[in-house]
């Protein structure tokens, strides 16, 4: 079955980077977006970006141009680095694949375990 | 920006009784591109509704969405304790994605 599996925590200083990895398991890797989702302790969610492996990104404009997502064909791995770090990007970070093949933002059907990212002095 | 508003902020039920939820767009948005989220404590969010209205994989009939337009709901039409947790909306417009506040569900 599809699974999504994260790397675990990070503690970051700020104005630092952090990169985190996703790894998708039972799906046709190239296939479908795959999407970035983060919620800051207590908070909701706030879509950071997604990915068509091979094909198009999808940014959200309120990042800054802060964020990169890439993909590792040879690994069905999607990464996410997040720059110029603040302690307000303190937060779980959640990677989570998109509903039907090629097509985006229909629904977020598959969801990583979430990696806590930590940034403070 | 597309913004969701969702109300109410806390919905406290007893058993067995109607749940609504309501998701208000900042504009008209494609009623394929709104879905609806459960999260429970702990857990990473889990797809109830797409396309407004069209239940994901696994999701029990007491769940339904309907809505158009502007105006959005999500009814439970008898919630179990099972169901506490907080509800999302998501829409997608102009290839940005937006989400609700969220509703928390009580169960008495």
């Amino acid at each position: 079955q599809v699974q999504l599996v994260q790397s675990g925590a990070e503690m970051k200083k700020p104005g630092s980077s952090v990169k985190v990895s996703c790894k998708v398991f039972g799906s046709d890797f190239t296939n479908h977006f795959i999407n970035w989702v983060r919620q800051a302790p207590g908070q909701g969610l706030e879509w950071m970006g997604g990915i068509l492996p091979l094909r198009t990104r999808k940014d959200a404009e309120n990042f800054g141009g802060r964020v990169s997502i890439t993909t590792d064909e040879s690994t069905d791995t999607v990464y996410m680095e997040l720059r110029g770090l603040r302690p307000e990007d303190t937060a779980v970070y959640y990677c989570a694949r998109d509903l039907h093949p090629f097509t985006f933002a229909y629904g977020f059907d598959h969801w990583g375990q979430g990696t806590l990212v930590t940034v403070s002095s | 920006e597309v913004v969701l508003t969702q109300s109410p902020d806390t919905l406290s039920l007893s058993p067995g009784e109607r749940a609504t939820l309501s998701c208000r767009a900042s504009q008209s948005i494609n009623r394929d591109y709104l879905a609806w989220y459960q999260q429970k404590p702990g857990q990473a969010p889990r797809l109830l509704i797409y396309g407004a209205s069209k239940r994901a994989t696994g999701v029990p009939d007491r769940f339904s969405g309907s809505g158009s337009g502007t105006d959005f709901t999500l009814t439970i039409t008898r919630v179990e304790r099972e169901d506490v947790a907080v509800f999302y909306c998501q829409q997608c417009s102009s290839a940005q994605v937006t989400f609700g506040q969220g509703t928390k569900l009580q169960i008495k």
